[in-house]
């Protein structure tokens, strides 16, 4: 069974730091690209990250850029993303994805985690 | 910047046909794909490069696009269909980013 499951969530003051982290199981985790997306309280999905399957070329939105890492452990089938000098704005449910395609970027996202939750507040 | 625009809202009853529209420059020449989201749950993808539906999704969700408008349409809506729909493309003005509509919220009357 494909899964995901995220982790590494919780609270953090304004200009702290917090690394998420995305187990997957039940594929072969070195082929695939993977994302992360986050959702605020009540909002729309907005795109954070990607990473490819060789763990180079990696994106990243402009609200995020030069404070979030997305990296990969290909040996352990982990995803991470690294986060620092967090904002108030970055507080929303995180969730890691999957690419449907193997060594693709850009398609559709065919497994997604449960999400967990990052609140950055005083 | 490419932008996504959706409908805030769309209503239907029980039984009709919903149509969710997603806005976009040249949209019909990009690989549209859709998302349902259900309170308190991650979402799931309903449809895939415009029209292709994943496996353990019902026949009555599909997907089109021409122009400057792709199109989810789910027929013989039920009440369980009720949830937030998203499309999204990979950006074509950068190449480097995915762009997510705003989201509509389908209610079932």
């Amino acid at each position: 069974q494909v899964r995901l499951v995220e982790s590494g969530g919780g609270v953090v003051q304004p200009g702290g730091s917090l690394r998420l982290s995305c187990a997957a199981s039940g594929f072969t985790f070195r082929h695939y690209g993977f994302h992360w997306v986050r959702q605020a309280p009540g909002k729309g999905l907005e795109w954070v990250t990607f990473i490819r399957y060789d763990g180079n070329n990696n994106t990243y939105a402009e609200s995020v850029k030069g404070r979030f890492t997305i990296s990969r452990d290909n040996s352990k089938n982990t995803l991470y993303l690294q986060m620092v000098s967090l904002r108030a704005e970055d507080t929303a449910i995180y969730y890691c994805a999957k690419e449907l395609i193997r060594l693709s970027r850009g398609g559709p996202l065919d497994t997604w985690g449960q999400g967990t939750m990052v609140t950055v507040s005083s | 910047s490419y932008v996504l625009t959706q409908p805030p809202s769309v209503s239907v009853a029980p039984g009709q046909t919903a149509k969710i529209t997603c806005g976009g420059n040249n949209i019909g020449n990009e690989r549209v794909h859709w998302y349902q989201q259900k309170p308190g749950q991650a979402p799931v993808l309903v449809v895939s490069d415009d029209s292709d539906r994943p496996s353990g999704i019902p026949e009555r969700f599909s997907g089109s696009g021409s122009g400057n408008t792709a199109t989810l349409t789910i027929t013989r809506v039920e009440a369980g269909d009720e949830a937030d729909y998203y499309c999204h493309v990979w950006d074509p003005t950068t190449d480097h980013r995915v762009i997510f509509g705003g989201g509509t919220m389908l209610s079932v009357l």
